[in-house]
């Protein structure tokens, strides 16, 4: 089956960095996005990996190994505002895209 | 860029009633719109995908009879929930996608509906 892991919840501390993990089992992979849901709101798009390696964009970056099934979402710089969940979906080889349930992420001053 | 509209924004009506949900690309053209419905503290929820000018496709589970979806032009998907009852009550959200590969979804500001 197609399953893809993240933890439920996290918390870190404003100003600080955090890494959300991601692992995949699907068949077949033709990339990796991250989307950021507030509550109560749909999801906006953060990044796109298909190739390994990392993508930086501002205080976000994404990284990818295909090989390991594995990507992380790194937020550097927390700020109260990037409380929210934070959703990891894989396009498989027939570019369905397969949600993970998401994590959602605490910000403490 | 990839600005998808969608509205109603809240929609409060009684059971029974049909409701028309529309999702619009603004500047660029969708070959595949996705309709999610997400239950309160929930993942979201594929319920169906939709290509212009063919039939949706339905997720397992989904009623295509109860979730009428038309998709006629490369802009406009449209989500008609027929005859509303209050477990039908949800966050429904609608995403699209241009035509080129490995174009991320971008996802409408969703529809509240409350059947009462």
């Amino acid at each position: 089956g197609q399953n893809i892991d993240q933890p439920t919840e996290m918390t870190a501390t404003e100003g600080a960095i955090v890494q959300i993990n991601c692992t995949y089992q699907t068949s077949g992979f033709n990339g990796l996005f991250w989307y950021q849901q507030h509550a109560g709101e749909a999801p906006t798009f953060l990044s796109y990996n298909v190739l390994d390696g990392l993508e930086e964009k501002g205080r976000f970056s994404s990284f990818l190994s295909r090989s390991k099934g594995y990507s992380y979402l790194l937020l550097k710089e927390l700020q109260m505002k990037d409380s929210a969940s934070y959703l990891c979906a894989v396009t498989d080889s027939n570019y369905q895209l397969i949600w993970g349930a998401g994590t959602k992420l605490i910000i403490k001053p | 860029g990839a600005v998808v509209s969608q509205h109603p924004s809240w929609v409060i009506c009684k059971s029974g009633t049909s409701v028309k949900i529309e999702c619009r690309s603004l500047d660029f053209q969708a070959t595949t719109m996705f309709w999610y419905r997400q239950f309160p503290k929930q993942s979201l929820m594929l319920m169906a995908t939709s290509n212009e000018g063919s039939k949706a496709t339905y997720e397992q589970g989904v009623e295509k009879d109860k979730f009428l979806i038309n998709h006629a032009s490369l802009t406009l998907s449209t989500l008609t929930v027929t005859s509303a009852h209050p477990e039908d009550s949800s966050f429904y959200i609608c995403s699209a996608s241009g035509t080129a590969e490995h174009q991320p979804q971008h996802f409408g500001d969703g529809t509240r509906l409350s059947i009462l």
